[in-house]
């Protein structure tokens, strides 16, 4: 079985701030993939990255940033100088084999003026 | 390029009423989903196609729904009759592989009263 636990269900920060959201999952297998969505007030789930198990090196896009470390299964996103439109529930995701992708819970980021 | 398509937006109905979603995947895109969001349960799998196929419907609740995909283009997710249980939000997503993310439609948010 295969699962995906997000801890903070909310976070409140002010703008500018960094912040990081926290994604610890569980797996058997050696090969999997992890995935970060955003969810924005509109509704609509937008893919951010994608990693497979085997590439644990950080990766960084403009202000958003990922940290992979197997060994304590962890996928953290952290945003650096956050933006009120920053502000959406953000999923991480896990996908091994022979299974289909199993959402964690998301985390509520609200990001005031 | 399009992206993950679906209609109605949302739909407001009444208790023992069919409900017809629909969904049209992003071109080239071998697989599809179909996901519902609600905030007692979170995202959850209701059943995917692969190649037009329906492999995996463990996810259905229950034999009021039903889905088919008769091409490549297009999908549907029926409820009969519906429940004032059923209301969400109900999701499609198409991706290359089960191993690559998953992009998602818009959504469509279901009312049943």
């Amino acid at each position: 079985a295969q699962k995906v636990t997000q801890a903070q269900t909310e976070i409140s920060v002010v703008e500018k701030e960094d912040v990081t959201l926290d994604c610890v999952y569980e797996t058997r297998d050696t090969t999997y993939y992890l995935f970060w969505y955003k969810q924005p007030p509109s509704g609509e789930l937008v893919f951010l990255i994608r990693r497979n198990s085997f590439d644990e090196q950080n990766e960084i896009s403009g202000r958003y940033s990922w940290n992979f470390q197997k060994s304590t299964s962890s996928f953290n996103f952290t945003i650096t100088a956050s933006q009120v439109v920053d502000s959406a529930v953000y999923f991480c995701a896990l996908h091994n084999a022979g299974n289909m992708l199993t959402f964690g819970g998301g985390t509520r980021l609200m990001v005031k003026p | 390029d399009a992206g993950v398509i679906q209609s109605p937006r949302h739909e407001v109905t009444e208790m023992g009423q069919e409900v017809t979603l629909r969904c049209k995947p992003i071109s080239g895109h071998d697989y599809l989903f179909w996901y519902r969001q609600t905030m007692m349960r979170g995202l959850e799998l209701l059943i995917y196609f692969n190649n037009n196929v329906p492999i995996d419907d463990s996810g259905m609740p229950e034999d009021r729904f039903s889905a088919k995909m008769p091409n490549a283009s297009f999908s549907t997710l029926k409820i009969q009759p519906s429940e004032p249980r059923d209301s969400a939000v109900y999701f499609c997503a198409s991706s290359r592989s089960k191993r690559y993310e998953q992009y998602f439609g818009p959504g469509t948010r279901l009312t049943v009263t």
